[in-house]
This record gives structure tokens, sequence and C-alpha cells, in this order.
């Protein structure tokens, strides 16, 4: 079974820019959830999108957006990029995510550079 | 919210000895306890995880953890390092996010290990 993708795997922007990042899901897999990765704050939580729907979202200001497709690919975008948001953006996957006790799958992420 | 502290940002060891990663978590509730591994310019990838039952948890590439409800505590251990364990360690706590009925994950900030030859 194929793990999570996540395109691009590298991405350079200027600020002010917007940007789109892609996740597919583990085959079978309705709930991806996006982490963000700085060498400052580490892992932090985004949002997790289930069913096309948003069911719960980190303390990221509003610029930080995403949505859920019917089948389960999930798309992040950041709008107007500022320096700070140079990471490592992380995409991961499990059935439900309504037990606390699912493992979740991470893909290899997309490191996005802002200039 | 929960949070996790792991305690050493860098350990170094020399192949063949004992690894020891930290982890302390702070939770009102039995918790669920994750451990992944992340290599150079990949993602992470679970090494174990405590859910209920034993204590003490086997994962792979002979990593194990043991949960310590007295001491609040998820230490990783492996008995001898080899060179492939150069990553970076992440201890994480299973979250119920506030109002809500699901769960996220809550990370510490990581545990560098390197392996001397």
């Amino acid at each position: 079974k194929a793990g999570v993708t996540q395109t691009p795997r590298y991405l350079i922007k200027t600020r002010g820019q917007q940007v789109t990042l892609s996740c597919s899901p583990i085959s079978g897999h309705r709930s991806v959830s996006w982490y963000q990765q700085t060498p400052g704050q580490g892992l932090q939580f985004l949002f997790e999108y289930f069913s096309e729907t948003q069911r719960n979202k980190g303390n990221f200001p509003g610029r930080f957006s995403g949505r859920q497709f019917s089948n389960s690919r999930s798309e992040m975008n950041v709008s107007t990029l500022e320096l700070g948001d140079s990471a490592l953006y992380l995409c991961a996957s499990s059935w439900e995510q309504v037990r606390g006790s699912e493992t979740q799958y991470f893909g290899p992420g997309t490191r996005l550079l802002v200039l | 919210a929960q949070s996790v502290t792991q305690l050493g940002s860098h350990v170094s060891v020399s192949e063949g000895a004992l690894v020891l990663l930290r982890c302390n978590y702070s939770s009102s509730v039995p918790p669920y306890l994750f451990w992944y591994v992340q290599y150079p310019n990949q993602g992470l990838q679970l090494l174990l995880k405590y859910t209920t039952g034993a204590t003490l948890v086997k994962g792979i590439n002979g990593f194990e953890a043991e949960f310590k409800k007295s001491e609040t505590s998820f230490h990783l251990t492996k008995p001898s390092a080899h060179m492939s364990d150069a990553a970076e360690y992440f201890c994480a706590v299973s979250d119920r996010i506030s109002g809500g009925s699901n769960y996220k994950l809550t990370f510490g900030k990581g545990t560098l290990l390197t392996v001397n030859p």
C-alpha cells in the first residue's frame, strides 16, 4: 500500500505570494492532518480534515487554510507569505482520528522557503 | 491541553552503547503516547506507541519504551546503538481537541541522536 505523498517536495516563494501544498493520504484513510515544523517552534498542529470538513484548527492565522476533496486528498494554502512561514509542512493521515490511539502516518513533507 | 517535555535536545552515544531518550508528559487522564523518528529530509516514522495494557512497549528497530504513570514518563531505550539510529526522535501525546471528539498529536521539541563510531 502506498504511503502518504506530498507535492511538491521543495518550494521557494517570495514574501506576499501565496502557495498551495498537496497531500494524498494512504488509500482508505479519511482523516488528514497538517503540521508545521520549524527549528524554533517544533511541530505544531495546523488543522485536520475529515470527509471534506475541517474538524479542528490549531492556533494559526487565517492566512493558513485548507480543504479536502471527496477522494480524501487535501490541499493547504498559505496566502500573503511571510518570512516566518518558512518551514517543513507535514501531512499525516489516519482512518478517522476519533480515537486517540490511532496512528497518524506522515508524508515526507514539503519544505517551503520564503525569501 | 497536554504537553510533552523531552530532556536533552542532543544526545550523543557510541556505537554499541545504550540509548536512552527521555520523555515526560503532562496529562490529567490516561494518555496515548507515541515515539516517532525523523531521518534527514524525511517525514516522521512511527517507532512505537502506548495505548493500554502492557506498560513495556516494543517497537521497530530494537527500540522499546516503558510507560510509568507514577513518573509521567515514557522514555525510549535501545540496548545497543547502531550508526543507522542517528536521527531526530520525537515523543508525542495524543491530545483531545478542546470541545471536540477527535484528537491531535502534541509533540515534544525533539532529541537529536548522534552515534559515534
